[in-house]
C-alpha cells in the first residue's frame, strides 16, 4: 500500500510568514510522530499523536509550533511567524499501534525561511 | 551528554568488507531500538529493529548489549550500495536517533 505523504516537498517562507505542513500517515496507522531534521543531524522529535491525542508534545521548540491530527489521521504541523532558524526538513513518521513500533518515515517537507 | 551517540565517520572501506558501527544510548529506560538507513536528502528507511536476543538479515547483524547501554550494526560483504548513512533511535515512549554514521563503500 501507500507510504506515508507529506505536502508540500518544499517550502520557501519569509521570515514572520505562517506555515503549514500536512502529513497523511499509512492507512490503519494509529501513531503519528512530527520530527525536525537539521543538516548533518538526526532526526529531532518535536511532537506524538495516538490518534487524535497529542501524547507527547515536549520537543516543539516554542509556542510558535503547533500539530495537529483532530480526526486521528492526517496531521498538520504549523509553525507561526517563522524563523530562520526554522529552517529544517521536517519528517512525519507513522507506526501501526503504539511507539514501540516501527516508525515509517514521509519523504519529508524541506522548508527554507528567507 | 546527547542521549544517543554515534561515532559519525565517515566510514570508508573497499567492497567485500566487514565493517561494524556502534551507538551508546544514556536512557537506561529505553525498551525500543531501531537501525535506520538514510540516503543524502531522503527520508529514513528501516533497516532492522534490534532485539535482546541480536537478529540478522542477510548480510546484517543487530546487537543489542543492555548492560553497557549500546547497540550494534555489523555489515557483511560490503557493497557499492550500502554507502548511506546508518541512523541508530531507541527510547521508551519515544524515539530518539544519534546524528547518524556515515559509511562510503569504495570499489
Amino acid at each position: 500500500g501507500a507510504g506515508v505523504s507529506q505536502s508540500p516537498r518544499y517550502k520557501v517562507a519569509k521570515r514572520g510568514q505562517d506555515v503549514a505542513l500536512r502529513c497523511d500517515p499509512i492507512s490503519g496507522h494509529v501513531s503519528l510522530f512530527w520530527y525536525q531534521q537539521a543538516l548533518g543531524q538526526g532526526p529531532e522529535f518535536l511532537t506524538y499523536f495516538q490518534n487524535e491525542a497529542q501524547l507527547d508534545k515536549s520537543g516543539l521548540p516554542s509556542d510558535r509550533f503547533f500539530a495537529e491530527r483532530p480526526e486521528g489521521s492526517v496531521s498538520t504541523l504549523k509553525i507561526q511567524r517563522t524563523q530562520q532558524e526554522d529552517s529544517a526538513v521536517y519528517l512525519c513518521a507513522s507506526s501501526f499501534r503504539d511507539n514501540y513500533n516501527e516508525q515509517f518515515f514521509g519523504p519529508g517537507t524541506r522548508l527554507t525561511v528567507l | 551528554r546527547k542521549e544517543v551517540e554515534q561515532d559519525p565517520g565517515p566510514f570508508n572501506v573497499p567492497e567485500g568488507a566487514t565493517v561494524a558501527f556502534n551507538c551508546t544510548y544514556s536512557n537506561s529506560a529505553s525498551q525500543s531500538f531501531f537501525w535506520y538507513r538514510q540516503d543524502c536528502r531522503k527520508e529514513p528507511k528501516l533497516l532492522m529493529s534490534v532485539y535482546s536476543s541480536g537478529n540478522e538479515d542477510g548480510r546484517f547483524t543487530a546487537q543489542l548489549n543492555r548492560a553497557s547501554q549500546y547497540i550494534s550494526l555489523l555489515i557483511r560483504d560490503s557493497k557499492l550500495s550500502d554507502s548511506a548513512t546508518y541512523l541508530c533511535g531507541s527510547g521508551y515512549s519515544t524515539l530518539t536517533f544519534g546524528k547518524g554514521t556515515m559509511l562510503l563503500v569504495s570499489p
